[in-house]
């Protein structure tokens, strides 16, 4: 079993749209969870943490965390063709040790203008 | 804050010789710093994870022979691909731990490694 799982997607909405992304993990020890955006050829950008169960808003991002499901998951709001990236879910802690990050394999988003 | 950068952008080398990647944390101290190397159209793979002052520790499958790391510093680390080879060639990027923000990890922006 995966440790941490996300639908490769690719994921299409049309601008404007929600788009929700969706990722679960296996640790139920897990204590951080992370979202990181990564453009193509590029390197990954720390969007959203959430460390505790509930909804964390940032802007056009909204993460949700439901740690009883193992489930971690991000909103973006009034997408934009600027948001068509791959989001990483990225979880730390748990038996892996608190500084070991796992990353999932990513979602990519595409935005259609 | 948190800025990470990383040098070169890009290195292009012949197979036997050894490439040096830098890693600096420009604006705060990071105690450890993560390397990791991604191949076209697939996900991150974690090689080492280096703490300041210790040996870095390696991922199950990656030879530390071959990739050094140094840590000298709490604001840098170094990455040196030793006697390179074509299958060498990837993506390697570091990152860094901001130990007051509870283990998030800030990437620099990558060295694109291409080994002739």
């Amino acid at each position: 079993q995966k440790e941490v799982e996300q639908n490769s997607g690719p994921l299409s909405v049309p601008e404007g749209a929600i788009a929700s992304l969706n990722c679960t993990y296996s640790d139920r020890g897990s204590q951080s969870f992370f979202w990181y955006r990564q453009y193509s050829g590029k390197s990954p950008e720390l969007i959203m943490s959430i460390y505790s169960n509930g909804d964390k808003e940032d802007g056009r991002f909204t993460a949700q965390l439901n740690k009883a499901s193992q489930y971690v998951s991000l909103l973006i709001r009034d997408s934009q063709p600027s948001d068509s990236a791959t989001y990483l879910c990225a979880v730390n802690g748990g038996s892996g040790g608190y500084q070991k990050v796992t990353f999932g394999i990513g979602t990519k988003l595409q935005v259609i203008p | 804050g948190a800025v990470v950068s990383q040098h070169p952008s890009w290195v292009i080398c012949k197979s036997g010789t050894s490439v040096k990647i830098e890693c600096r944390s420009l604006d705060f101290q990071a105690t450890t710093m993560f390397w990791y190397r991604q191949f076209p159209k697939q996900s991150l793979m974690l090689m080492a994870t280096s703490n300041e002052g210790s040996k870095a520790t390696y991922e199950q499958g990656v030879e530390k022979d071959k990739f050094l790391i140094n840590h000298a510093s709490l604001t840098l680390s170094t990455l040196t691909v030793t006697s390179a080879h074509p299958e060498d060639s990837s993506f390697y990027i570091c990152s860094a731990e901001a130990g007051t923000r509870r283990y998030e990890q800030y990437f620099g922006p990558g060295t694109r490694l291409t080994v002739t």
